[in-house]
């Protein structure tokens, strides 16, 4: 299996609370991504790194934020839970070694549930 | 902007029947890449297919067959004689250069009965 966990797997937590959702990989992969997934929408890209301390957004990132400051963890973060950001929320990694080539297969986490009551 | 249509929510058949996911994709870039993930209900995402644009062959692995048109804009997926190990939610996925990001169908879900 890749070297990717994501933590915590399953979390409840209430409205307006900080979430912290971590991935951490042992791939030394360059590239790192945030997806949610929901029923009826696939998954969508929330935030996405090229490497430490390059991060950029994806489709659906308002009221997320990212953090990487090391290669081998991505940090995503909601500053204050909303019940829309109840969802699956997938780290995937890549060792795509050039930013400009679409080739990229994407290694994914196993999920983290977050519940926001 | 890109884009990525499985219009068929949720498929049942039953086992050993054929079965095909469609998969329609919108891009205007010349340069793109097509993907199959397969997740089972286990919920983990596994890879199954990557096509570049300039290679529209069709693919056969095992049970499994991909079908490229870039004249209709098409990258379906038929499983042949299906087993209820193929029941999975089944995401086309498309990656256009530059950026390598993905972009996801909505997902088909697949029942496979016994």
């Amino acid at each position: 299996d890749a070297g990717i966990t994501q933590s915590p797997r399953h979390k409840v937590t209430e409205t307006g609370t900080p979430v912290t959702l971590r991935c951490h990989q042992t791939e030394n992969h360059r590239y790192m991504y945030w997806y949610r997934q929901d029923p009826g929408h696939g998954l969508r890209l929330i935030h996405y790194s090229y490497g430490v301390k390059d991060t950029d957004k994806g489709e659906v990132s308002d009221g997320y934020s990212v953090s990487r400051s090391k290669t081998e963890d991505f940090l995503l973060t909601l500053e204050s839970a909303t019940s829309s950001q109840t969802s699956v929320y997938f780290c995937a990694i890549s060792d795509q070694t050039d930013r400009g080539s679409g080739a990229n297969v994407l290694t994914f986490g196993a999920g983290s549930r977050l519940t926001v009551l | 902007a890109q884009k990525v249509t499985q219009a068929q929510t949720e498929i049942s058949v039953v086992e050993k029947e054929d079965v095909t996911l469609d998969c329609v994709y919108e891009t205007r870039d010349t340069t793109y890449y097509l993907f199959w993930y397969k997740q089972p209900p286990s919920g983990e995402l596994v890879f199954l297919i990557r096509r570049n644009s300039f290679d529209e062959q069709n693919e056969i692995s095992g049970r499994y067959s991909w079908n490229f048109q870039k004249s209709t804009s098409s990258f379906n997926f038929t499983i042949t004689a299906s087993q209820v190990v193929d029941s999975a939610v089944y995401f086309c996925a498309l990656s256009v250069v530059p950026g390598g990001k993905l972009i996801f169908g909505q997902g088909t879900t697949l029942q496979v009965k016994p």
